[in-house]
């Protein structure tokens, strides 16, 4: 059974740092692509960051580049997001969600932990 | 930067038929995914490039997609089925979402 538990949420500060981490199981994770989505509080879903299975390559969305680094440790079936910068619109659960074989939609999603962003 | 757009909530009756679109331009050349969300819970893909059905999910979700418009279609709707739906294409590097429908089951 495939599973993506994420961990690593919690209260920031405007401007602070947090770490994401996604465990993977239930599949051979160095095989797939990953991607992290976000939903703030009653908004709907938003594209995050992906990473190629190898990690070699890496994309984001215009509203975290520069702030977010996504990144993957196949060795330890983990995903990760570093999230520098913190606003209060990061405000959201993220979700760690994998890619089906083509890349292009996303088959599998964790729970989901709660980033708030607040002083 | 390409853009879907849902209609904010669709009602339906118990047991009849509920159609949800999701517009962008020339949608039909793309490959559009639909995710159920209800309340508390991660997104559950139902629909995947346009028409497929993921095992478990029930032969009453289908979906179309032609023109500039995507269909998620629901027969026989349940209660169960309400819920949260949204669309998605992939479009240049980028993931994009629809804005989401609340469906209402009367």
């Amino acid at each position: 059974e495939v599973q993506l538990v994420e961990s690593g949420g919690g209260l920031v500060q405007p401007g602070g740092s947090l770490r994401l981490s996604c465990a993977a199981s239930g599949f051979t994770f160095s095989s797939y692509e990953m991607n992290w989505v976000r939903q703030a509080p009653g908004k709907g879903l938003e594209w995050v960051s992906y990473i190629s299975s190898s990690g070699s390559t890496i994309y984001y969305a215009d509203s975290v580049k520069g702030r977010f680094t996504i990144s993957r440790d196949n060795a330890k079936n983990s995903l990760y997001l570093q999230m520098n910068s913190l606003r209060a619109e990061d405000t959201a659960v993220y979700y760690c969600a994998r890619a089906d074989y083509s890349g292009t939609y996303f088959d599998y999603w964790g729970q989901g932990t709660l980033v708030t962003v607040s002083s | 930067s390409y853009e879907l757009t849902q209609p904010l909530s669709v009602s339906v009756a118990l047991g009849q038929t509920a159609r949800i679109t999701c517009g962008g331009n020339n949608i039909g050349s793309k490959n559009v995914h639909w995710y159920q969300q209800k309340p508390g819970q991660a997104p559950v893909l139902v629909i995947y490039r346009d028409s497929n059905r993921p095992s478990g999910i029930p032969e009453r979700f289908s979906g179309s997609n032609s023109g500039n418009t995507a269909t998620l279609t629901i027969s026989r709707a349940q209660a169960g089925d309400e819920a949260d739906y949204y669309c998605q294409v992939w479009d240049s590097s980028t993931w994009v979402f629809g804005g989401g429908t609340k469906l209402t089951v009367l």
